[in-house]
């Protein structure tokens, strides 16, 4: 499957605690994106990366989040000292890279579903 | 700040019913309105990616058309089956990013 994949689907875990979330892209894709989405709301913009560099951050980016993506392959997501609003599915997705003035496809994988106790 | 609404929230049909939703989004410095199907536990589908005014795409049962002045894009299913039940999003394209409505619920029943 040659897909965009994340790792783990499921991850239930207790307030307070730290979590790491990992997403494998599309391999010739140089751009990498987050996105979460809360009970009855669309998915929301997190941060994306162009190759290892991260350009955007959402304000919803609070500083218990950090995202990574070291040699511009996999992305990792982490919070730490979690939060029960921190529930929510966390999607990934990546595309190529297009001009200012025009869109780019997302490909989106499965998402981790977190529950905090 | 950009926003896109979508209605209706759900809907229930019955086998062999067409339906149809409608995605809201700015008028203004638009670059593209994405389709999504998203069914449980499987990864967002792209289904259309529409860019110029007037735009109609179609994939097998599923059309969209697209209004860029008036800011709204309807999507069409003809002929709904079980198998069409899912959430279908759109998303406007914002500089690089994805805002998305909140999805269309659809359940279709046999």
């Amino acid at each position: 499957d040659t897909g965009v994949s994340q790792d783990p689907r499921h991850k239930i875990t207790k307030r307070g605690q730290n979590v790491t979330f990992r997403c494998d892209p599309i391999s010739e894709h140089n751009r990498l994106y987050w996105y979460r989405q809360t009970l009855g709301q669309g998915p929301e913009f997190l941060t994306y990366f162009q190759n290892e560099a991260q350009l955007e951050k959402s304000r919803l980016l609070s500083d218990r989040f950090s995202a990574e993506r070291p040699k511009g392959s996999f992305s990792t997501l982490e919070i730490q000292r979690t939060e029960q609003g921190d529930s929510a599915m966390y999607l990934c997705a990546s595309s190529l890279q297009a001009p200012w003035w025009f869109y780019n496809e997302q490909f989106f994988g499965p998402g981790t579903r977190l529950t905090v106790l | 700040i950009l926003n896109v609404e979508q209605s209706p929230q759900s809907l229930h049909v019955q086998e062999g019913d067409s339906t149809n939703f409608t995605c809201s989004f700015p008028s203004s410095n638009f670059y593209a309105l994405h389709w999504y199907r998203w069914e449980t536990a499987k990864s967002p589908e792209a289904l259309f990616v529409m860019t110029l005014n007037g735009d109609e795409k179609k994939k097998g049962r599923i059309s969209a058309t697209l209004n860029t002045k008036e800011g709204y894009s309807y999507l069409y299913i003809k002929g709904s089956q079980p198998e069409d039940s899912a959430t279908y999003l759109c998303a406007f394209t914002g500089f690089q990013k994805l805002v998305f409505g909140t999805g269309t619920r659809l359940l279709v029943s046999p």
